[in-house]
């Protein structure tokens, strides 16, 4: 299987920062990345695909980049609603895999 | 808007089989290709678990695939998971989603329905 790893596990940040969270896959996957958006108790929410196309109606604040194993979500200007945790997903090879996930904190 | 929703039993038996049902809103089942299960044990990662082609081909998790049947039910706008041979270790939140227009990303999901695994 492929291994996503996402760092850092735990964010702490404030509204206004700019942050950056990474995905390294264990093998190339081309552009075949999505990441999402969990708050507690809810299902994730679709914020970017293939690597850097953001998914309809999430704010452009969010941006995503990167190719073969490495990638970033960037959110250049944190609002009280992005506290949340964050996966990474590859889906170019079986069995799709998830990153550990990202938990942005409120500092 | 498409709207996916999970329905089960909510407690398993250990050695029992989990079934899910995930009905599908809004949209036709077979307006996309792929449709997805995917579960996320307390407090933890996700795990995608299969998924289902409208017309009835499946890709599974080689970890579950022993156990794990994904079929679907057009004239109903439904999809199902039913595994086998359920332990402590199948405890979780079980999501159904849609896959993407290009694939792989899961555009739409449900609530996530908990099952728990116990006597």
């Amino acid at each position: 299987d492929i291994q996503m790893t996402q760092s850092p596990s735990t964010l702490s940040a404030s509204v206004g920062d700019r942050v950056t969270i990474t995905c390294r896959a264990s093998q190339s996957v081309v552009s075949w990345l999505a990441w999402y958006q969990q708050k507690p108790g809810k299902a994730p929410k679709l914020l970017m695909y293939k690597s850097s196309t953001l998914e309809s109606g999430v704010p452009s604040r969010f941006s995503g980049s990167g190719s073969g194993t490495d990638f970033t979500l960037i959110i250049s200007s944190l609002q009280p609603d992005d506290f949340a945790t964050y996966f990474c997903q590859q889906y170019y090879f079986y069995p799709y895999t998830f990153g550990q996930g990202t938990k942005l904190e409120i500092k | 808007q498409v709207h996916l929703q999970e329905s089960g039993p909510g407690l398993v038996k250990p050695s029992g089989t989990l079934s899910l049902t995930c009905a599908v809103s809004g949209d036709s089942i077979s307006s996309r290709d792929w449709w997805s299960w995917v579960r996320q044990p307390p407090g933890r990662g996700l795990e995608w678990i299969g998924e289902i082609h409208h017309n009835g081909g499946t890709n599974y998790n080689p970890s579950l695939k022993s156990r794990v049947t994904i079929s679907v039910d057009k004239s109903k706008d439904q999809f199902s998971l039913r595994l086998t041979s359920v332990t402590a270790e199948d405890t979780a939140v079980y999501f159904c989603a849609r896959v993407g227009l290009l694939g792989g990303s899961l555009d739409y999901w449900g609530q996530g329905s908990l099952i728990t695994v116990s006597s």
